[in-house]
C-alpha cells in the first residue's frame, strides 16, 4: 500500500533555531497538508498545498512558517525560529482528490529545547 | 463551544461486544465527514467515510443526521486490536482542510 514517508522521526532542536521537516507524498497525489498535534490534544490543520501554491492556511501558520515543494517529490515545512510551543507531532499528509480523506504520514516528533 | 464535540471516554468494553460513538458538530456548513483511528503517539489513518445514507464497511457502520448535526459509529464484535483512539472529522464546503475532535478513546479488554 502506498505509504507518505516524513524524516526525521524525531527532531531535538534549541529554542531560536530552525528546522526542516521533510515528507514524500503519495507519487500520484495532487494536494499536500501539514498538521500538527501537541501531546494530548487534538490534530490540527496548518497549511494546503495544491498547484505549487498554498491553498489555504491556519492561524497557527505565521510568517515563522513556510511550505516547499523543491523537486516535484519531496514536500517540506520550515520553521524559521522555533519556539517551545512548536514542540509537537507533525503529521504531513497527502491526497488524490478534494474532499476524499488524505493519508497521513506517521509523523515527525519536534522536541524545542 | 469546539467546532467537532465528542466524548472522551475511555470506553471500556469487553471482547465481543457491540460499542458505539456520536460526535456532534456545529457548523452547519460541514460538508464531508470521516472517521479516523489514531493508535497511541501513531499518525490518524482514515477508517470510513461517513455518507448521509449511513454505509458500512465488515464490522463497523457510520451513520450521519445532518439536521440534528451528529455523526455516530458503531464497533460491534469488538477485537483486541480495536483498542485506539478514535477520531470525528468534518470538513466545509470548498475547503479541504479537515477539523478534528479530539477524539474518543476505547479500550477493549480480554
Amino acid at each position: 500500500e502506498p505509504e507518505v514517508t516524513q524524516t526525521p522521526s524525531h527532531q531535538v532542536t534549541q529554542m531560536g533555531q530552525e528546522v526542516i521537516l521533510r515528507c514524500v507524498p503519495i507519487s500520484n497525489h495532487l494536494y499536500f497538508y501539514w498538521y500538527r498535534q501537541i501531546l494530548g490534544q487534538k490534530v490540527e490543520f496548518l497549511v494546503s498545498f495544491y498547484n505549487n501554491e498554498i491553498s489555504e492556511k491556519s492561524e497557527i501558520f505565521d510568517d515563522q512558517f513556510s511550505v516547499e515543494r523543491p523537486d516535484g517529490s519531496n514536500f517540506t515545512l520550515k520553521i524559521r525560529s522555533t519556539k517551545l510551543e512548536d514542540s509537537a507531532m507533525y503529521f504531513c499528509a497527502s491526497g488524490l482528490r478534494q474532499g476524499n480523506g488524505y493519508t497521513f504520514g506517521s509523523g515527525t516528533r519536534l522536541t524545542v529545547v | 463551544r469546539k467546532e467537532v464535540e465528542q466524548d472522551p471516554g475511555p470506553f471500556n468494553v469487553p471482547e465481543g461486544a457491540t460499542v458505539a460513538f456520536n460526535c456532534t458538530y456545529s457548523n452547519s456548513a460541514s460538508q464531508s465527514f470521516f472517521w479516523y483511528r489514531q493508535d497511541c503517539r501513531k499518525e490518524p489513518k482514515l477508517l470510513m467515510s461517513v455518507y448521509s445514507s449511513g454505509n458500512e464497511d465488515g464490522r463497523f457502520t457510520a451513520q450521519l443526521n445532518r439536521a440534528s448535526q451528529y455523526i455516530s459509529l458503531l464497533i460491534r464484535d469488538s477485537k483486541l486490536s480495536d483498542s485506539a483512539t478514535y477520531l470525528c472529522v468534518v470538513s466545509h464546503y470548498n475547503t479541504d482542510k479537515l477539523i478534528f475532535g479530539t477524539g474518543t478513546r476505547l479500550q477493549v479488554f480480554p
